[in-house]
């Protein structure tokens, strides 16, 4: 049973567009959210988080969006890159001592 | 410089065996944990641990084992038990809490298994 759901597999974006990279969750309990970048045979570096009591988080050109109701998070990457091409993963963490539970990702590419 | 590193880069190991893969960090962090990916299946729990002599399985513990002696590493074994264990394995080590410090990630290990 997934708990994070990132339901599209990969995403083509051109370069100086803006990028969405979406992320639904099932785990009513999740009350912090990460994303990642992972580059292939590289381990994920962090990018942005945000806390349930918060719809949105920004930082530089990425923006993370949460929709609590909806169960619902969102990535905007404004403008792409090139170098943004990688994968992302959504990742969300319940109360407590608890480990990241992450979604399968998304491979996002940015087109010159 | 702090971080966290994983041994070898690449291993093979011939089926039937065990291997251990290494990861050590000078984060001071309690907590480390091993995960696995899979194309197409994200990145799989297979243990945590939040304190020295402490670990719990994550969502795919079967057929690993893992030991926290030192709070700097936590070694993964992979035994002869696990079905299908060619697969990258990625460590990581936080504060105890992780609205504290974001996860950091080592460089991951390719196994295969020949």
């Amino acid at each position: 049973d997934q708990q994070v759901k990132q339901n599209s597999p990969s995403l083509s974006v051109q370069e100086g567009r803006i990028s969405i990279l979406n992320c639904d969750y099932t785990n009513s309990m999740f009350d912090y959210f990460l994303w990642y970048k992972k580059y292939p045979a590289e381990g994920p570096t962090f990018l942005i988080s945000i806390s349930s009591i918060k719809d949105k988080n920004e930082d530089g050109r990425f923006t993370v969006f949460l929709n609590k109701s909806a169960k619902h998070l969102s990535l905007h990457i404004v403008p792409s890159q090139p170098g943004d091409s990688a994968v992302y993963f959504c990742a969300g963490v319940a109360p407590g001592n608890t480990p990241l539970v992450f979604g399968k990702g998304t491979r996002l590419s940015v087109i010159a | 410089d702090g971080g966290i590193t994983q041994s070898p880069k690449y291993l093979f190991r011939k089926e039937g065996q065990n291997v251990t893969l290494s990861c050590e960090q000078n984060l001071n962090h309690d907590a480390m944990y091993w995960y696995r990916q899979d194309p197409g299946q994200g990145l799989r729990l297979i243990y945590y641990s939040q304190i020295v002599n402490d670990f719990q399985k994550g969502d795919i513990a079967e057929g690993y084992s893992v030991s926290r002696e030192k709070k700097e590493s936590f070694p993964l074994t992979v035994t002869s038990a696990q079905k299908n264990p060619t697969a990258f394995y990625l460590c990581a080590s936080s504060s105890r809490s992780l609205r504290d410090t974001e996860a950091f990630f080592g460089q991951g290990t390719r196994l295969t298994v020949v």
